[in-house]
């Protein structure tokens, strides 16, 4: 009965650096959303993927952050050269299917750039 | 696009008091999620609330959906210590035709701090 998993829980990284952040949606969930924590902000929605599609990646940032949920393995948030702006808590949540299904939150990554 | 507004956005009270935490939108939403957030981890899930009108407890908790479905409320009876968190409301964003592009929209959220 695993949850969603997310790793790592904490990041540190100098600015220019890469990020990689990863996430397990729970068993039998086939739809994967990405969100973002900024201090003192709500979440936001980033990305929401399935298995080889990016559905919509409204949230994103145009430049340096990718995502991506290959047919084995986790989905892989990243980052490239990162900013401090980037620090942040990034949340992983998981559905078993689209529409009004609802999603389950994993613990989170806290990136922090130095 | 659509936004959820929640108040208060502090709430300081004493264990056993009552209160209650509103999630309002000019929108209509198929449903709207509640969720409790802990320091330093994810939000955990509480309740959907789907039809205009509904009604739904969980022990001490009761989530009221607005008839309208525009906003919806979180009573909590009795508060405990145990309580204390960060209160989210959450709902689809975009909804042609009744199918959710998938993506939620959150409020803000209310830091609820329950006082022994």
């Amino acid at each position: 009965n695993a949850g969603v998993m997310q790793n790592p829980r904490h990041l540190v990284r100098r600015r220019g650096q890469e990020a990689r952040l990863r996430c397990s949606p729970m068993k039998g969930h086939s739809h994967v959303y990405w969100y973002r924590q900024l201090p003192e902000e709500g979440l936001k929605f980033m990305v929401y993927l399935q298995k080889e599609n990016i559905i919509d990646e409204s949230g994103m940032p145009k430049e340096r952050f990718s995502a991506e949920f290959p047919k084995e393995g986790p989905s892989i948030l990243r980052i490239q050269q990162v900013v401090r702006g980037d620090s942040a808590a990034y949340f992983c949540a998981s559905s078993r299917g689209r529409g009004q299904d609802e999603q389950y939150f994993g613990p989170g990554t806290r990136l922090t750039v130095t | 696009t659509q936004l959820l507004e929640q108040s208060p956005q502090f709430l300081s009270i004493q264990e056993g008091e009552n209160l209650t935490v509103y999630c309002n939108s000019s929108s209509v939403f198929s449903s709207l999620q509640w969720y409790r957030q802990e320091p330093g981890e994810g939000p955990v899930l509480l309740v959907t609330v789907v039809t205009g009108g509904e009604v739904k407890k969980l022990k001490r908790l009761t989530f009221q959906f607005g008839d309208a479905r525009k906003d919806s409320s979180l009573h909590i009876t009795a508060a405990q210590t145990g309580d204390t968190g960060l209160y989210l409301c959450a709902g689809p964003a975009g909804v042609t035709g009744g199918t959710s592009y998938g993506k939620l929209t959150f409020g803000q959220g209310t830091i609820l701090t329950v006082h022994p």
